[in-house]
């Protein structure tokens, strides 16, 4: 069945970089947009990244422009986020989400989310 | 583009029709979608572009809107409909969410 997977998460020092992975199966990888959205503990989600495909240019939120890096290898069916320069205020469930067609903007597959906790 | 969800919270019972509002702070055509989020739970599409139902969702759900004003409605509440709800539009990147709505037991 249509699938996500993400890993990578974990407790990481401000400061410091992770890459989070979303591994996905059951559909046609490449054809597809692929988005990373944020929930902080508590509050609404948050879009961070999206990427359509291998050459054309990712889109950012403002709050992680420059920091983070959304890319993809449709080779291995997977999804990265790599998150450099970590702080406080990254600590949320990360979510990796499939778009419905190839860029409408809304995400009908989610994986179940990894957590990233910032803190020294 | 500002998205604005009325109201934040609603306290209902089984059976209410509920009506959530989301509103633009531009023009966003119909590119606006609908999500369902239940507490430890990834969010799931219940309605995009405005008012296209996704696959498998139960026909109590509606959508409707464009521009800048939206709307998401219940018909008759189900007890595994509380959860929080949120509308987010794909009409341009960022696609922001608006702040949720969750919907709690009366």
């Amino acid at each position: 069945q249509v699938q996500l997977v993400e890993s990578g998460g974990g407790v990481v020092q401000p400061g410091r970089s992770l890459r989070l992975s979303c591994a996905a199966s059951g559909f046609t990888f490449r054809n597809y947009g692929m988005h990373w959205v944020r929930q902080a503990p508590g509050t609404g989600l948050e879009w961070v990244a999206g990427i359509y495909d291998e050459v054309t240019n990712p889109y950012y939120a403002d709050s992680v422009k420059g920091r983070f890096t959304i890319s993809r290898d449709n080779s291995k069916n997977t999804l990265y986020l790599q998150i450099n320069s970590l702080r406080a205020e990254d600590t949320a469930v990360y979510y990796c989400a499939k778009d419905r067609r190839y860029d409408t903007g809304a995400f009908d597959i989610w994986g179940q989310g990894t957590m990233v906790t910032v803190s020294s | 583009i500002q998205m604005t969800q009325s109201p934040s919270s609603l306290s209902t019972s089984v059976g209410d029709r509920v009506t959530i509002t989301c509103r633009a702070s531009q023009s966003i055509n119909n590119y606006l979608n609908w999500y369902q989020q239940k507490p430890g739970r990834a969010p799931k599409l219940l309605i995009y572009a405005a008012s296209t139902l996704q696959s498998g969702v139960p026909s109590r759900f509606s959508g409707s809107g464009s521009g800048t004003d939206f709307t998401l409605t219940i018909s008759s509440l189900q007890p595994e409909d509380f959860a929080t709800y949120y509308c987010q539009q794909s009409y341009s990147t960022p696609n922001t969410f608006g702040q949720g709505t969750k919907l709690e037991i009366k």
